[in-house]
C-alpha cells in the first residue's frame, strides 16, 4: 500500500529566494514521480514530474529531485515569487492503473 | 478543449439530506476519479472507473457513498444520508488510459460541500 508523506503543512519564503518542499513515499514499485499545485477555490494542476532513471528534472524555475535510496522526493523553486503562493502535493501512482495517492500538501506562501 | 467540468461548486445541506456531485470528464478520457479532500486527510481517492466500468472502490468512506458512471461523459457522487463529517471538497479527475506511464491528471475545479 502506497504512503505519501509530505511533513511540512507550510513554508514561508521571502520573494527571490529558493524554496524547497519535500516527499517521502513507501512503495517504490512505479517510475515516475509527480507534483502538483493547487490554487484556492481551483483543482490541482500538474506541475513537473521525474522518471526514476533521473535524479533530476528542471522545468524552468522548478526542478525536481529524487533520492531512490531514500525514496525521497523533494520540489525547489528559485527563484520563488508570490505567484507561486500554492498548495503544492507530491503524488506517485500506485495500483494497476497507476491511480495517484498524493500527499497531505504544503502551502507555500512566498512573501513580497 | 474544455476541462473537466464539475456541479454545484458550492452545496450547503443539512444532515440527512441526500447529495449529488456531478461530473463530466474531458472528451477521450477512459479513467475517471473522484477525491475529496480535507485538512485532516489530504486529497485521497474515493473511487475511479476505467471505461465507465468501477473498478476501485476501496477508498469510499461508507456505504452512504455511491457512484456511477451511466456513460463515457457523465458521472455522479452521491451521498444519502448526508453527515457533518462529509464537509469537504470533492474533486473529480480524468486521464486518458496511455498517460498512466506519467499518471498525469486533469481536475475539475472541485464542489464544496457543506453539511450542517
Amino acid at each position: 500500500d502506497q504512503q505519501v508523506k509530505q511533513n511540512s503543512p507550510s513554508l514561508s519564503v521571502q520573494e527571490g529566494r529558493i524554496s524547497i518542499l519535500n516527499c517521502d513515499y513507501t512503495n517504490s514499485m512505479f517510475d515516475y514521480f509527480l507534483w502538483y499545485k493547487k490554487y484556492p477555490a481551483e483543482g490541482p494542476t500538474f506541475l513537473i514530474s521525474i522518471s526514476s532513471i533521473k535524479d533530476k528534472n528542471e522545468d524552468g524555475r522548478f526542478t525536481v529531485f529524487l533520492n531512490k535510496s531514500a525514496k525521497h522526493l523533494s520540489l525547489h523553486i528559485v527563484p520563488s515569487q508570490p505567484g507561486d503562493s500554492a498548495v503544492y502535493f507530491c503524488a506517485v501512482p500506485s495500483g494497476s492503473a497507476r491511480q495517484l495517492t498524493f500527499g497531505s500538501g504544503t502551502q507555500l506562501t512566498v512573501l513580497p | 478543449d474544455a476541462g473537466v467540468i464539475q456541479s454545484p461548486r458550492h452545496e450547503v445541506t443539512e444532515m440527512g439530506q441526500e447529495v449529488t456531485l456531478r461530473c463530466k470528464p474531458i472528451s477521450g478520457h477512459d479513467y475517471l476519479f473522484w477525491y475529496r479532500q480535507t485538512m485532516m486527510r489530504g486529497l485521497e481517492l474515493l473511487i475511479y472507473f476505467n471505461n465507465n466500468v468501477p473498478i476501485d472502490d476501496s477508498g469510499m468512506p461508507e456505504d452512504r457513498f455511491s457512484a456511477k458512471m451511466p456513460n463515457a461523459s457523465f458521472s455522479t457522487l452521491k451521498i444519502q444520508p448526508s453527515e457533518p463529517r462529509d464537509s469537504a471538497v470533492y474533486f473529480c479527475a480524468s486521464r486518458r488510459g496511455d498517460r498512466g506511464r506519467t499518471g498525469e491528471l486533469f481536475f475539475g475545479e472541485g464542489s464544496r460541500l457543506t453539511v450542517l
